[in-house]
């Protein structure tokens, strides 16, 4: 079982769509959660952090279940710019910090 | 504004050719990475050094080696490339303090092909 697991889509959506990915970890000692998002041959950048509380940025929400092992992205009203492929990533603190990063889910959002 | 800089974007190399890949990132972050990304695969760690002075192997180290120059620095280096090295390349810097804490910030990344 990979550690960090994402549905790889993709997901044809269209514009003002809600969508929502999920990604579920296999290690309880899972300590911080971020959302990248790659957009094609460019490098990854921090869409958002996850906090247990849940937290929202605009259009954007995340949601964490500790008791799952899952983490959650929710984009409402798509727009063409969010096609992109959206990347879960894990830190943990298991004596050594390591960071896992999902495979990713691409995401097309056609007009 | 550079964050974190790559050099260089594009290389071709012939199988048994070596080649150096430079990151510098100007954050002043102590933690620096190197992946690899494939089709299908995400991004896999292949070395990182945790502080100036200090590497550690990651998921992928073999065929590759490290240098952590200073703390600017960290550079990745191929002694005889083949062509299952063919990937694209991208390093990362991370700090250890704040808010942003263990958010990494990447290059633009390396376009390697090895014929």
């Amino acid at each position: 079982r990979k550690e960090v697991e994402q549905d790889p889509g993709p997901f044809n959506v269209p514009e003002g769509a809600t969508v929502a990915f999920n990604c579920t970890y296999s290690n309880s000692a899972s300590q911080s959660f971020f959302w990248y998002r790659q957009d094609c041959r460019k490098e990854p950048k921090l869409l958002m952090s996850v906090y247990s509380s849940g937290n929202e940025d605009g259009r954007f929400t995340a949601q964490l279940n500790r008791a799952s092992q899952y983490i959650s992205l929710l984009i409402r009203d798509s727009k063409l710019s969010d096609s992109a492929t959206y990347l879960c990533v894990v830190n943990l603190n298991t004596g050594g910090f390591k960071t896992i990063f999902g495979a990713g889910t691409r995401l097309f959002v056609k007009a | 504004n550079a964050g974190v800089t790559q050099t260089p974007k594009f290389q071709v190399l012939k199988t048994g050719q070596s080649m150096t890949l430079q990151c510098a990132q100007d954050m002043n972050h102590n933690s620096m990475y190197w992946y690899r990304q494939d089709p299908g695969m995400g991004l896999r760690l292949i070395y990182y050094s945790a502080s100036e002075g200090t590497t550690d192997k990651g998921e992928v180290p073999n065929g590759y080696n490290v240098s952590r120059l200073n703390k600017r620095e960290f550079s990745l280096r191929l002694e005889s490339a083949a062509p299952s090295q063919t990937s694209v390349y991208f390093c990362a810097s991370s700090g250890d303090r704040g808010p942003a804490k263990n958010i990494q910030y990447f290059g633009a990344g390396t376009r390697l092909s090895v014929l």
